[in-house]
C-alpha cells in the first residue's frame, strides 16, 4: 500500500502570508494527488485535484504542485476563512490520505 | 443541486451488523463510481471502500476487508455499505463521496458508535 506523509501537522501564520503544506508519497504516484479542506464540524469539502487542478469556485490563491513523491499546497495569501484542517489524498492505487494539517491564523 | 444523504448509523456492541445507505440526487448516479470514508472522534481521513459505476471494481481499505461489503442500487440512486463484525475501532463518522475530478462531493456523515 502507498504512505502518504504529510507535513507540518499544525501551522500557524498571519493573515497575508503564504503558507505551504507539503505531502510525500512512498512511491511514485504519478500526479495522482488531491487537496481537500475540512472546517470544523464540516465535511471535507476539495480544492486541488490532480496535483494542480483548482476545483470550480475555490479562490485561486489555492495553488498545487509536485510529482513523483513530492506534492504541495500552497496558499499565497492567508485568509482568515482558510482555518481548517488540510488532507492530501493520492489515488495512484486505491486511496490513502495524508494525517492532516491543522491551520490557525497567528 | 447535488445531495448526498447518509442514514443508518447509530450505537452497536461489538461483534454486530449495521448497514448504512447514502441517497444520491441532483446528478445522473449511474455514472459515477462512489467512496465510503470515515473519520474517527478527532482523527484524521481513512478511505474504507470503493465501487464503480456498474459494480464490476470494488476495493476496500485492509481494515475493513471480509467485514465489510459496499454495494449500489443505480435504480435507486443509492449506495450501501453493509458492515459485520464491528469493532470498537470501527466507531467513525462514516461518509459518502462521489468519485468525479477528485471526491468533488461528500455527504454530511453518519456517527457510527460500537461499544458495549
Amino acid at each position: 500500500d502507498i504512505q502518504m506523509t504529510q507535513s507540518p501537522s499544525f501551522l500557524s501564520a498571519s493573515v497575508g502570508d503564504r503558507v505551504t503544506i507539503n505531502c510525500k508519497a512512498s512511491q511514485n504516484i504519478n500526479k495522482y494527488l488531491d487537496w481537500y479542506q475540512q472546517k470544523h464540524g464540516e465535511a471535507p469539502k476539495l480544492l486541488i485535484y490532480n496535483t494542480n487542478n483548482l476545483q470550480t469556485g475555490i479562490p485561486s490563491r489555492f495553488s498545487g504542485s509536485g510529482s513523483g513523491t513530492d506534492y504541495t499546497l500552497t496558499i499565497s495569501s492567508l485568509q482568515p476563512e482558510d482555518v481548517a484542517t488540510y488532507f492530501c489524498l493520492q489515488h495512484s492505487s486505491r486511496l490513502t490520505f495524508g494525517s492532516g494539517t491543522k491551520l490557525e491564523i497567528k | 443541486e447535488v445531495q448526498l444523504v447518509e442514514s443508518g448509523g447509530g450505537l452497536v456492541q461489538p461483534g454486530r451488523s449495521l448497514k448504512l445507505s447514502c441517497v444520491a440526487s441532483g446528478f445522473t448516479f449511474s455514472n459515477y463510481g462512489m467512496n465510503w470514508i470515515r473519520q474517527a472522534p478527532g482523527k484524521g481521513l481513512e478511505w474504507v471502500a470503493y465501487i464503480s459505476s456498474g459494480s464490476s471494481y470494488i476495493y476496500y481499505a485492509e481494515t475493513v476487508k471480509g467485514r465489510f461489503t459496499i454495494s449500489r442500487d443505480n435504480a435507486k440512486n443509492t449506495l450501501y455499505l453493509q458492515m459485520t463484525s464491528l469493532r470498537s475501532e470501527d466507531t467513525a463518522l462514516y461518509y459518502c463521496a462521489r468519485r468525479g475530478y477528485g471526491l468533488d462531493y461528500w455527504g454530511q456523515g453518519v456517527m457510527v458508535t460500537v461499544s458495549s
